[in-house]
């Protein structure tokens, strides 16, 4: 049940593109996406909640493909403070509402 | 709005003995409150979901008796983890639900146990 991330790591530049993807076995009710430093607590990004929803966050925008039951992340311009790992957490139809399955991660570090 | 606090934010302690983490929604109502635990460098793993007033469900594999969860008032929910051993050692992360909004979590700063 657990969705799959990739990839697992990924190195930028600044000023670099990345994409985090978020694939799923079962039939997706919502994607929320989170962002999480080392040795903090994750922070909310954001909340998908229909499938062909888009939303955006200054540069860092997501989709929702509920067909293909997945999600991806877009980060443009990559800017250092986007360094830390991402987690896209699940809710299934069916689920107790709230109940996230969260991917394994992806790390993400921005170099100068 | 919607922040989340926890306490404490670390806590070292002998094996055997129990430790309470409370989980506090500062601004806001939550109705409901979940758990999570992190092992470093794993994701975060739900072990139960409390709601106001009512018994926690635990996940399949998180012994109820042993993770104690109360979820007291709109604003407060604690886990006490009883008769701590190393391998309880981890990262404990609350969130939280506003009442109107149970779709958006927000976190707690988290709470690292250390077992000796």
């Amino acid at each position: 049940q657990q969705p799959v991330q990739s990839p697992q790591a990924v190195i930028l530049r600044e000023g670099e593109d990345a994409v985090i993807n978020c694939s799923s076995s079962k039939a997706l009710y919502s994607v929320h996406w989170y962002r999480q430093k080392h040795g903090e607590a994750p922070v909310f990004l954001m909340i998908l909640l229909k499938g062909g929803e888009q939303k955006g966050h200054e540069k860092i925008s997501a989709s929702f493909n509920e067909k293909k039951q997945q999600s991806s992340l877009y980060l443009t311009a990559s800017q250092l403070s986007y360094s830390g790992t991402y987690f896209c957490g699940t809710e299934f139809y069916g689920g107790s509402q709230g109940n996230l399955i969260f991917g394994k991660g992806t790390k993400l570090s921005v170099k100068p | 709005g919607a922040v989340v606090s926890q306490h404490p934010s670390r806590v070292i302690c002998k094996s055997g003995t129990s430790v309470k983490i409370e989980c506090r929604s500062l601004d806001f109502q939550a109705t409901t409150m979940f758990w999570y635990r992190q092992f470093p460098k794993q994701s975060l793993m739900l072990m139960a979901t409390s709601n106001e007033g009512s018994k926690a469900t635990y996940e399949q594999g998180v012994e109820k008796d042993k993770f104690l969860i109360n979820h007291a008032s709109l604003t407060l929910s604690t886990l006490t983890v009883t008769s701590a051993h190393p391998e309880d050692s981890s990262f404990y992360i609350c969130s939280a639900s506003e009442r109107g909004n149970t779709d958006t979590q927000y976190f707690g700063p988290g709470t690292r146990l250390t077992v000796l």
